[in-house]
């Protein structure tokens, strides 16, 4: 099952614009990732953010995470037509072996021109 | 360096049949994961091998198994095909030692088609 749901479930913007993307999840969390998916192939890893972390950055992407709240936002600034994919959430559990990720259903992004 | 490849790119089975599908991690990955993305949804974790045993399984029958060899790649293996397998499986490897900031790096995905 998958456990994190991600709002909007498409969004179409303008390129510059910038883009929002907010992710819930119903269980306690290790660490919350962001994947970038193209034309459904693979996923790239976007960002990751720790449980006791508040926000983070890397480039033009700004990730917050609100645990008391159960969500997470993805804000992408100064958004490109090369922005254009789906984005997914994944809840990390630590196994031995490292992260076990639980993916949303994805938000797709469409950047026109 | 390679990143993660997986083969075959596409596959077409019919229902009953088996099919194994293969991957290699990145280099110095000792962690295989394999997930199910069916159309329009999310990938579902399947299972994760880590030092050649499966270490974590998600909500998926029998049918589905594993297998990771000394040289840290893998297989999947789905034995009585159902239409509703069909769907883009993915591979991601990772270094194990569960530290959460060892991320997955993704293969692009065998699309499996069951007729």
């Amino acid at each position: 099952s998958q456990q994190g749901e991600e709002d909007p479930q498409a969004l179409s913007i303008q390129e510059g614009e910038n883009a929002t993307m907010n992710c819930s999840y119903k269980t306690s969390i290790n660490n919350l990732q962001w994947y970038r998916q193209n034309s459904g192939r693979g996923l790239v890893h976007l960002i990751l953010i720790r449980s006791n972390e508040r926000e983070k950055h890397s480039g033009r992407l700004r990730v917050t995470l609100d645990t008391s709240k159960k969500s997470s936002s993805l804000l992408i600034t100064a958004s490109r037509a090369a922005d254009t994919a789906s984005y997914f959430c994944a809840r990390g559990e630590l196994t031995g072996g490292g992260n076990k990720l639980t993916f949303g259903t994805g938000t797709q992004l469409k950047v026109e021109l | 360096d390679a990143g993660v490849t997986q083969s075959p790119t596409h596959l077409i089975k019919t229902r009953g049949q088996q099919v194994t599908l293969r991957c290699s991690p990145k280099s110095g990955h000792d962690t295989v994961s394999w997930y199910q993305q069916a159309l329009g949804q999310g990938p579902q974790f399947i299972f994760q091998y880590y030092e050649e045993e499966e270490r974590q399984r998600g909500n998926f029958p029998d049918r589905f198994s594993g297998h990771q060899f000394p040289n840290y790649s893998s297989e999947l293996n789905v034995n009585a095909l159902l239409l509703g397998d069909s769907a883009l499986y993915l591979c991601a490897s990772s270094f194990g030692g569960g530290l959460a900031k060892n991320i997955q790096y993704f293969g692009a995905g065998t699309r499996l088609s069951v007729l």
